[in-house]
């Protein structure tokens, strides 16, 4: 079957560390890859996009790899912030589909 | 920057009942999109909207969902009869392009009694 896997458990760091969340996905080809930030009782925001051909991604802090070999993408947040805190959403489009499917998150708590 | 727009930010009703949800996405946008998340849960595609039909939908979108697209601007979600597990977070959703990235709205907070 079709699965977006995150980390369910929640990631507690210290401020000024690096975050990795991690995402694998099982019996999907997707051109793409997106990373979305969600707050509590807010709507998915968008933070980046990768595609297939790309290894790796960077916007100022943040830093995206996806290896199609592996099926896997990780999230990076560098110099971490209480800000930061924060439910981080992996998701795809499935190839030749409409939707954006989203994986179940990774909550991330960045203490200070 | 534009925003996709969701009224009203909370809506409580007796199972049952027909609710419309609303939505005013981007307006230069050309693919709308609603998602639903129950509480503690993930986000889930409901239906896709393109050319002003659907163009996929998920297997919770029965005959109890609609959608509509009235006027060129607004983007309607219509439950018929309400049922308890119907209670969720209702995120409308808009794009540019289909290999773009989801700009969505602050969701509608249905609850049903």
């Amino acid at each position: 079957s079709q699965k977006i896997e995150q980390n369910s458990e929640a990631l507690n760091i210290q401020e000024g560390k690096t975050a990795t969340l991690t995402c694998n996905y099982t019996n999907y080809s997707p051109a793409y890859l997106q990373w979305y930030r969600q707050d509590p009782g807010r709507g998915p925001v968008f933070l980046l996009l990768i595609r297939e051909n790309e290894k790796e991604k960077r916007k100022e802090r943040l830093k995206v790899t996806f290896d199609t070999t592996l099926k896997q993408s990780l999230f990076h947040i560098t110099a971490s912030q209480p800000a930061d805190s924060a439910t981080y959403l992996c998701a795809l489009v499935p190839t030749g589909g409409f939707k954006t499917i989203f994986g179940a998150g990774t909550r991330l708590f960045v203490k200070a | 920057e534009p925003e996709v727009t969701q009224t009203p930010s909370h809506q409580v009703t007796q199972m049952g009942q027909e609710v419309i949800l609303r939505c005013v996405p981007i307006s230069n946008h050309l693919y709308f999109y609603w998602y639903r998340q129950i509480l503690g849960q993930k986000v889930e595609f409901l239906v896709s909207f393109y050319n002003n039909e659907i163009s996929e939908k998920s297997e919770i979108f029965d005959d109890q969902f609609s959608v509509e697209r009235p006027d060129g601007s607004n983007f309607t979600l219509k439950i018929r009869s309400t049922k308890l597990e119907d209670s969720a977070m209702y995120f409308c959703a808009s794009m540019t392009d289909i290999n773009e990235k989801l700009f969505f709205g602050s969701g509608t907070q249905l609850s049903v009694l």
